[in-house]
């Protein structure tokens, strides 16, 4: 069965403190792996998707990598408007999208 | 602003009842999707639609179904509710069917629609 974990549950940062969110997963046959954030209330918003080990993704101040087992994401020198949810799924051979509870991400001015 | 519309935004009914939601895709766009997010089970795959074809089955409960329309529309039926099943619904939508053996594609989400069952 397609799993998938994410930690921490919650981070609270200072503004400008960079830090890595966690995707751990277990899939058979990977076809992609995404990355979203949600705000309260609303739809998740598309942030990226990896296809295979190794690959690396740059938006502004976010940066997704991924291995065999896990993806980070990285958040350099966060804003407040950084603050939100942040998902990790994956889409294995079965086609069906597992989603993690997702990380709470905080950022004080 | 994602492209992807729902509707309605909220809907308040009982136990035992039907209800339907819709969704229209993004212009141009073939898949649909259709998730189920609660505050215990966090987002859930449900079922996807390619161009008026199942593709892909979730977690979605014999009371549920779902169908893709000419036009690309797609709605979601919730027959004989429980108070378990309510919780936001997303829709979201994607150019591509995601084949196999061919990276899958980017799915864009709608605003949701709020289900609350009494």
């Amino acid at each position: 069965e397609d799993q998938v974990t994410q930690s921490p549950e919650a981070l609270r940062l200072q503004e400008g403190e960079s830090s890595s969110l966690n995707c751990s997963y277990t899939v058979s046959g990977l076809r992609g792996l995404f990355w979203y954030r949600q705000d309260p209330g609303k739809g998740p918003e598309f942030l990226f998707t990896l296809y295979s080990a190794g690959e690396e993704k740059e938006k502004e101040r976010l940066k997704a990598t991924l291995t065999k087992k896990e993806s980070f994401l990285h958040i350099t020198a966060p804003k407040p408007e950084d603050s939100a949810t942040y998902l990790c799924a994956v889409q294995g051979r079965g086609q069906n999208f597992v989603f993690g509870p997702g990380t709470r991400l905080s950022v004080l001015p | 602003d994602s492209g992807v519309t729902q509707t309605p935004k909220h809907l308040i009914t009982a136990t035992g009842q039907r209800v339907t939601l819709r969704c229209s895709p993004r212009s141009g766009d073939l898949s649909v999707y259709w998730y189920q997010q609660s505050l215990d089970q966090g987002l859930q795959f449900l079922i996807q639609y390619y161009n008026g074809e199942e593709r892909a089955k979730g977690n979605i409960l014999e009371r549920f179904s779902a169908q893709q329309f000419p036009d690309l529309h797609s709605e979601l039926n919730l027959s004989s509710l429980e108070l378990g099943d309510s919780a936001l619904y997303f829709c979201a939508s994607s150019v591509e069917e995601g084949l196999a053996g061919a990276p899958t594609d980017t799915q864009y989400f709608g605003p949701g629609t709020r289900l609350t069952v009494l």
